[in-house]
């Protein structure tokens, strides 16, 4: 069974820092990995998805990189912002039904 | 990518009643997907909404307490049934419009939520 687990839980930054964020899973055998952002109370928004054979995907601000032999995906945030305050979910999809796999989530505060 | 809308965005209901919840896509999927995610935690799979079919429930979900619909390809009702407060929730739609649209990855695409509250 896939798990998948996100570190750390939660993080507080100042504005401006450079920050990452971590997500692993258990199961190696995947199709793609993809982060979204959720705010409080509301629904998800999809940020970056990686394919199996893809080492990264860059949008603006945000670099993920995954490394599928060692069930790793790292989210890099460059020059963070107060409007970055959010919480960060990653999930893998490995096929059967596109069922994705969620994480524990990393709730991010940035701070002015 | 989809945009997609759901009906309600909250509400606050009694013990033992039902809610259907709807969820509306711009453009035609083929797989509809239903999420909850219970407060704290992350989002777990309720079911797959096939059109055409019965939809696939996850372990642990039963169709007579999460009743789908699926009556054509932009649109799926999730009914919330004998609700108790353990059901309080955000409920998801989500779809991968990768099957109509011809692309070539599966990128799943979510609705804002519907919060659920039991009293």
């Amino acid at each position: 069974k896939q798990e998948v687990t996100q570190i750390p839980a939660a993080l507080s930054v100042p504005e401006g820092e450079n920050l990452v964020l971590n997500c692993s899973f258990t199961d190696s055998a995947i199709y793609n990995l993809q982060w979204f952002r959720q705010d409080p109370g509301k629904g998800l928004t999809s940020l970056l998805l990686i394919q199996s054979s893809q080492r990264e995907q860059t949008s603006g601000r945000l670099n993920a990189s995954l490394d599928k032999s060692s069930g790793r995906s790292t989210l890099y945030i460059a020059a963070s912002q107060p409007g970055d305050s959010a919480t960060y979910l990653c999930a893998v999809y490995a096929g059967g039904g596109n069922k994705l796999t969620f994480g524990t989530g990393t709730q991010l505060k940035v701070e002015l | 990518s989809a945009v997609i809308s759901q009906k309600p965005s909250r509400d606050i209901c009694q013990r033992g009643t039902s809610l259907t919840i709807q969820c509306q896509v711009d453009s035609q999927v083929t797989m509809m997907f239903w999420y909850r995610q219970q407060p704290g935690q992350s989002l777990t799979l309720i079911a797959t909404a096939n059109q055409g079919s019965e939809a696939t429930y996850e372990s642990g979900f039963v169709i007579d307490k999460f009743p789908i619909s699926r009556p054509n390809l932009t649109f799926s009702t999730l009914t919330v049934s004998n609700m108790s407060p353990e059901d309080s929730s955000i409920y998801l739609c989500s779809v991968d419009p990768r099957i109509v649209t011809g692309g070539s990855y599966n990128e799943q695409f979510f609705g804002p939520g519907t919060r659920l509250t039991v009293l």
